[in-house]
């Protein structure tokens, strides 16, 4: 079982942005995927999750409208969007398997994805 | 909004010593706490899931207790390779985690 993410990413600020995340050796309708925020030296934000099965999807406030997430079912891949980056979206981005014991607990994670936007 | 307070923020300890690292909710979370390891240049790793239901595959050096409001995470016996930060997360509502407590050897 694993989740394997895109590579680092180096954008300019306005620019867009998808990163993804496959899962493989599960079911993937089967489990939610979370995203979670690391900027530099700091600790762990969770951005939102997407039920695979029907791409519902759940936000924090504090990133709802700044970013995008989706899902491919056809080939077991999320998806972490953004339409015009900031300088502070600078930071590690991880997806992670949810699996809904004790409410939403992230078992599985990938590799993570360096986000970088600079001038 | 549920606050979660770790502490302590960071803490020394040496090879073999027992460490008790807590996580305290600003409402009662029930049983909904979940335990992380993160190494540096690594993504996180469940320890330690509904407070005290170890993650298959962890050391059973990792323990984990609580309930309502406060959390703990004990480390018997440390090992070279524990040394590592540690989040808590409450998944009762909207998940939200720790601030996060970096365990350095003494």
């Amino acid at each position: 079982v694993q989740l394997v993410q895109s590579g680092a990413e180096v954008k300019k600020p306005g620019q867009s942005l998808r990163i993804s995340c496959k899962g493989s050796a599960y079911m993937f309708t089967s489990y939610w995927i979370t995203w979670v925020r690391q900027m530099p030296g700091s600790g762990l934000q969770w951005i939102g999750r997407i039920d695979p099965s029907d791409s519902y999807t759940k936000y924090s406030p504090s990133f709802q409208g700044d970013v995008t997430i989706s899902a491919d079912k056809s080939i077991s891949t999320a998806y972490l969007q953004w339409n015009s980056l900031k300088a502070s979206d600078t930071a590690m981005y991880y997806c992670a398997r949810t699996a809904r014991v004790a409410g939403e607990t992230f078992d599985i994670w990938g590799q993570g994805t360096m986000v970088t936007v600079s001038s | 909004d549920i606050h979660m307070t770790q502490s302590p923020s960071s803490l020394s300890a040496s090879v073999g010593d027992t460490v008790t690292i807590t996580c305290r909710a600003s409402q009662s979370i029930s049983s909904y706490l979940n335990w992380y390891q993160q190494k540096p240049g690594k993504a996180p790793k469940l320890l330690i899931y509904a407070t005290s239901s170890l993650q298959s595959g962890v050391p059973a050096r990792f323990s984990g207790s609580g309930s309502g409001t406060d959390f703990t995470l004990t480390i018997f016996s440390l090992q070279p390779e524990d040394f590592a930060t540690y989040y808590c997360q409450q998944s009762y509502s909207t998940p939200l985690f720790g601030q996060g407590t970096k365990l350095e050897i003494k």
